[in-house]
């Protein structure tokens, strides 16, 4: 089974800290992704990587970063944290290639309050 | 840009029922569509993915449908349980591998 975990559960943070949300994934995918989900707004997309190094921003990347060192995992960091950072996050990855191409797999999620 | 539409938003049902829910989509340029499931608090659990040139897709009591023409799809659950009850979301990848998700439809299944 695909195995997608997240650091946190639950974080609680202060305006103006630096955060950082990590994803692991232990099925040698190429492609991760994290996003956000807000009630009324559904799931939007932040950032993802498809290769090691490598990123692409997605709806919202505004006040956020990545980093991909490694293929397994994807780190979401919020520079400045902000309330209006509050919201669950979700990491997923996905493959490029077998049976299970194109299908993203999601970690639990973290909820994050920024206060 | 593409969009995903769910209806609808809600749904209560007894127990047993057969029902369908509804995904629509504006863009027909996808190369598949998924759909997954989401307990309250929790991540999302993949549950079926259907490439562009498929029509269908089964796992046991669940059946989707895509008709990328018309830019639809459904989901449908035969005989539910109050174990379905959850949101049930649609998500459909288009250029890259970027997925574009609908609003959800929450489920509750009453026993």
């Amino acid at each position: 089974d695909v195995k997608v975990t997240q650091s946190s559960r639950y974080l609680v943070k202060r305006t103006g800290e630096k955060v950082f949300l990590e994803c692991v994934q232990d099925m040698d995918h190429e492609n991760m992704f994290w996003y956000r989900q807000d009630p009324g707004l559904g799931l939007r997309l932040i950032y993802f990587s498809y290769d090691v190094k490598m990123k692409e921003k997605g709806d919202i990347p505004e006040g956020y970063s990545v980093s991909r060192e490694k293929k397994e995992r994807f780190s979401l960091i919020l520079e400045s944290a902000s309330t209006n950072q509050t919201s669950m996050y979700l990491c997923a990855s996905s493959s490029t290639s077998g049976r299970a191409l194109g299908t993203q797999y999601f970690g639990p999620g973290t909820r994050l309050l920024v206060l | 840009k593409q969009e995903v539409t769910q209806i609808p938003a809600a749904l209560s049902v007894p127990e047993g029922e057969n029902l369908v829910l509804n995904c629509s989509f504006t863009d027909s340029a996808i190369y598949n569509l998924q759909w997954f499931r989401q307990d309250p608090g929790k991540g999302l659990t993949s549950l079926l993915l259907i490439q562009s040139s498929q029509r269908e897709q089964t796992s046991g009591r669940l059946n989707a449908s895509l008709d990328k023409s018309s830019g639809r799809s459904t989901l449908y659950i035969a005989a539910s349980q109050p174990g379905d009850s959850a949101t049930y979301l649609c998500a459909v990848r288009g250029a890259g591998n970027m997925l574009t998700f609908g609003g959800g439809t929450r489920l509750m299944v009453k026993p």
